[in-house]
Formats: C-alpha cells, sequence, structure tokens
C-alpha cells in the first residue's frame, strides 16, 4: 500500500527559528515529492521535487528530494507568525490517472 | 493563473437530505478533477478520480452509490452525497488538472458539509 509519512505531526518554535519539517515515502511509480501549505482553505503549492539533491527554494522555505532513501525536508529560516499553517507532503504517482497520495500534514504554529 | 472554484463553500443539510458540490475550473479545461475529503486534523483522502466524459474511478471504501460524481464538461465536474448522514460531515476538496500527463494539480477553495 502506498503511504506517505510526515513528522512531527506537530510542531510549536517561536518567531525567528528555523523549523525542519520531514517526509518519508513508500510508494509504487514514483514520480514526483509535493509540499503544499494549507491554512483554512485548501492547500497552496510550494514545490514539485523529481530529481535527488537539487534544492528548491523560495524566499525562506527550501526543500531537497532523497530519492534513494526516500525522503524529504522541507526548512523554514526566520519563521513568522504567518508561517503557522499545515504543511502537506504528497507524492504524484505515475499510474493511468497520476493520483496525488497526501501524508497527514505537519500542524506548524509559530508563537510572537 | 490556473483557478478551481467551488460552490458551495459551506451547507448544512438535513441528515437524508441529497447535496450536490460544484467543481468548477475557470480558466482552463480540466481533463480530470479529483475529489479529496478532509476530515478535521486529518489529512486529504483522495475519493475519486474523474474524467471528462467517462466514469469516475474511485478509490477503495469510498461508496460509489452514496457519492455521485459526474464531469459532463471540461469545465465541470459534479459531487453529489446521496442521503446524507452526520458522519459524512466533512470539508471536501476538488482538484483540476489540465492535461493528461500534466502534473500541476490546481486545488479549488473546498465546500464545508454539516449533516445534522
Amino acid at each position: 500500500e502506498d503511504k506517505v509519512v510526515q513528522s512531527p505531526l506537530s510542531l510549536v518554535v517561536h518567531e525567528g527559528d528555523t523549523v525542519t519539517l520531514n517526509c518519508s515515502y513508500e510508494v509504487t511509480n514514483f514520480r514526483s515529492l509535493l509540499w503544499y501549505k494549507q491554512e483554512k482553505k485548501a492547500p497552496t503549492f510550494l514545490f514539485m521535487l523529481t530529481s535527488s539533491g537539487i534544492e528548491k527554494k523560495s524566499g525562506r522555505l527550501s526543500s531537497i528530494l532523497d530519492k534513494k532513501e526516500l525522503f524529504s525536508i522541507l526548512n523554514i529560516t526566520a519563521t513568522q507568525t504567518g508561517d503557522s499553517a499545515i504543511y502537506l507532503c504528497a507524492v504524484l504517482l505515475m499510474n493511468r490517472d497520476d493520483k496525488i497520495i497526501f501524508g497527514k500534514g505537519t500542524r506548524l504554529h509559530i508563537l510572537p | 493563473g490556473a483557478v478551481v472554484s467551488q460552490h458551495p463553500s459551506w451547507v448544512i443539510c438535513k441528515s437524508g437530505t441529497s447535496v450536490k458540490i460544484e467543481c468548477r475550473s475557470l480558466d482552463f479545461q480540466a481533463t480530470t478533477m479529483f475529489w479529496y475529503r478532509q476530515f478535521p486534523k486529518q489529512s486529504l483522502m483522495l475519493m475519486a478520480t474523474s474524467n471528462e466524459g467517462s466514469k469516475a474511478t474511485y478509490e477503495q471504501g469510498v461508496e460509489k452509490d452514496k457519492f455521485l460524481i459526474n464531469h459532463a464538461s471540461l469545465t465541470l465536474s459534479t459531487l453529489t452525497v446521496t442521503s446524507a448522514h452526520p458522519e459524512d460531515s466533512s470539508f471536501y476538496i476538488c482538484s483540476a488538472r489540465e492535461a493528461p500527463r500534466a502534473r500541476e494539480q490546481y486545488f479549488g477553495p473546498g465546500t464545508r458539509l454539516t449533516v445534522t
């Protein structure tokens, strides 16, 4: 059974701290790994990672994929209260419908 | 950018009634739409994959007779929750993909269903 596991499930830090969110996966027909940020409504896209070892960066957020270890991390530096959200890791499968399998998410809360 | 809308944003209905949720791609044609359900503090669970003009493919454990999906056009898919029960109360989110092998899925804002 395909699965995506995120850790930690919940994290509380102070503003300015750096956080690392983890995502491991066991799937057949891996195509890409995706990171999303979910606040009150639907997820918003952050990154898509397809190749190992290539860091993707967007402002204070960065992410990297290790296809050998089946693992990805999402880093957020100099956190701000606006970073408080659920961060979802997902895997895009290479099958007939190209389904996305989501992890349970990491609930991040930034204290002012 | 690609925009997906859902209607309604939230709905409260009585047990036993049916509720229809619409998912529209506003500025692109969606060959495939996906329907997800999210319970509080849980992740998104894929319910079904809907290809325009063909029957939806349901995930294991999702009752196709209870969750009717229609993808009649390239810009509209509907999910009808039939004979709703309180345990169907959830956040329903659709996503749409523009081309058959496109990687990007665009999510709608979601519909919160409460069944009393």
